[in-house]
């Protein structure tokens, strides 16, 4: 089983629109959770970290559900500069500075 | 700060040739580590080291050296490049004061190798 699986895509969604992104993880020992972005040819930046109480930051609300292992993301009234792709990343466990990252659910926000 | 740097931004390699991959880092970051990305396959890493004189082997080690002789680089060295090293190479750096610090990301440098 793949450590942290999330849905490809694409997601091709309309200027505006709501859009959610699942993740799952497979070690119940990952105690830090993120969410990247990575724009075309450019390197992974952090757009941010998942808490256990879930957490918003303007436009984009984050949350986690340990038990289930499944962390997700919601993006609002997606903007065109949304369009990139999403990663999913959670650290290998207690201690470990490793970061583990999904592959990736590439989103287009079409005008 | 510049964050994280590398060099070259771009390199073709023929088979067989060995080259050094480049990354400094100007924010004191004790955790360094490198990435490969390939299509379908997501960043997987390769190396990474918890601070000067420390490294370790990361998901697909095989056919690449590092060392760390120095908080602020950290360079990766290709042994004797083959076709499958083909790829896109990340450095990143973090803090290891918590576990929701922030990793950054350098550019990224575009490997072929013929």
């Amino acid at each position: 089983r793949k450590e942290v699986e999330q849905d490809p895509g694409p997601f091709n969604v309309p200027e505006g629109a709501t859009v959610a992104f699942n993740c799952t993880y497979s070690n119940s020992a990952s105690q830090s959770f993120f969410w990247y972005r990575q724009d075309c040819r450019k390197e992974p930046k952090l757009l941010m970290s998942v808490y256990s109480s879930g957490n918003e930051d303007g436009r984009f609300t984050a949350q986690l559900n340990r038990a289930s292992q499944y962390i997700s993301l919601l993006i609002r009234d997606s903007k065109l500069s949304d369009s990139a792709t999403y990663l999913c990343v959670v650290n290998l466990g207690a201690g470990s500075y490793q970061l583990t990252f999904g592959k990736g659910t590439k989103l287009s926000v079409i005008p | 700060n510049a964050g994280v740097t590398q060099t070259p931004k771009f390199q073709v390699l023929k088979t067989g040739q060995s080259m050094t991959l480049q990354c400094a880092q100007d924010m004191n970051h004790e955790y360094m580590s490198w990435y490969r990305q390939d299509p379908g396959m997501g960043l997987r890493l390769i190396h990474y080291s918890v601070g000067a004189g420390i490294t370790d082997q990361g998901e697909v080690p095989n056919g690449y050296n590092v060392s760390r002789s120095t908080t602020e680089d950290f360079p990766l060295r290709l042994l004797s490049a083959a076709p499958s090293q083909t790829s896109v190479y990340f450095c990143a750096s973090r803090l290891t004061s918590g576990p929701y610090n922030e990793q950054f990301f350098g550019p990224g440098t575009r490997l072929t190798v013929l």
